[in-house]
């Protein structure tokens, strides 16, 4: 079942702008991840925040994650062309079977 | 960094023929490998975990018998979809990680694009 919904599903900005999705979760953690998937392509792991933690910066991302609103938002800030992509959440249920859940997805489209 | 091959890339067949898929651990050693199914512009959606030298481990849905699962070394695991049907025509991508722990990142291969006519 799908464990995660993002907002918003589409995006659309200027570049330079900076583009922020949420994600939210139903189950207990281990962590939290977002990665990212140009069209057609795999996806690429961006960053990984643990359930004991708040925000975390990687370059010109940051992720905050809420536990107890079961919910984490993925700033990108000064948005490139490059960055145009989906981008998803995913979790790893506390239980510990190793398996992700992702969830809908973020089409971000960076207007040049 | 870790890359994960999937090969092929793109796959055309004829309904009734049956397809395999490979999904390599290039620069590691991969215990498990999880496969997915992504339907256009939606979310991954995970089928089975890949197990290396015992059964996968099939989601809740998934007909074991259609898609098989066989990962013989720590290397590779393949996915064949027997008796393809159109149905079956989606994007379909494989992962793994270098250390088996749920904080460690899943590394995905570039997907297969499987077109059943």
């Amino acid at each position: 079942s799908q464990q995660g919904e993002e907002d918003p599903q589409a995006l659309s900005i200027q570049e330079g702008e900076n583009a922020t999705m949420n994600c939210s979760y139903k189950t207990s953690i281990n962590n939290l991840q977002w990665y990212r998937q140009n069209s057609g392509r795999g996806l690429v792991h961006l960053i990984l925040i643990r359930s004991n933690e708040r925000e975390k910066h990687s370059g010109r991302l940051r992720v905050t994650l809420d536990t107890s609103k079961k919910s984490s938002s993925l700033l990108i800030t000064a948005s490139r062309a490059a960055d145009t992509a989906s981008y998803f959440c995913a979790t790893d249920a506390s239980f510990g079977n190793e398996k992700l859940t992702f969830g809908t997805g973020t089409r971000l489209t960076i207007i040049p | 960094g870790a890359v994960v091959s999937q090969h092929p890339s793109r796959v055309i067949c004829k309904s009734g023929t049956s397809v395999k898929i490979e999904c390599r651990s290039l620069d590691f050693q991969a215990t498990t490998m999880f496969w997915y199914r992504q339907f256009p512009k939606q979310s991954l959606m995970l089928m089975a975990t890949s197990n290396e030298g015992s059964k996968a481990t099939y989601e809740q849905g998934v007909e074991k018998d259609k898609f098989l699962i066989n990962h013989a070394s720590l290397t590779l695991s393949t996915l064949t979809v027997t008796s393809a049907h159109p149905e079956d025509s989606s994007f379909y991508i494989c992962s793994a990680r270098v250390l088996s722990s749920y904080n460690s990142p899943l590394h995905f291969g570039n997907g297969t694009r499987l077109t059943v006519t």
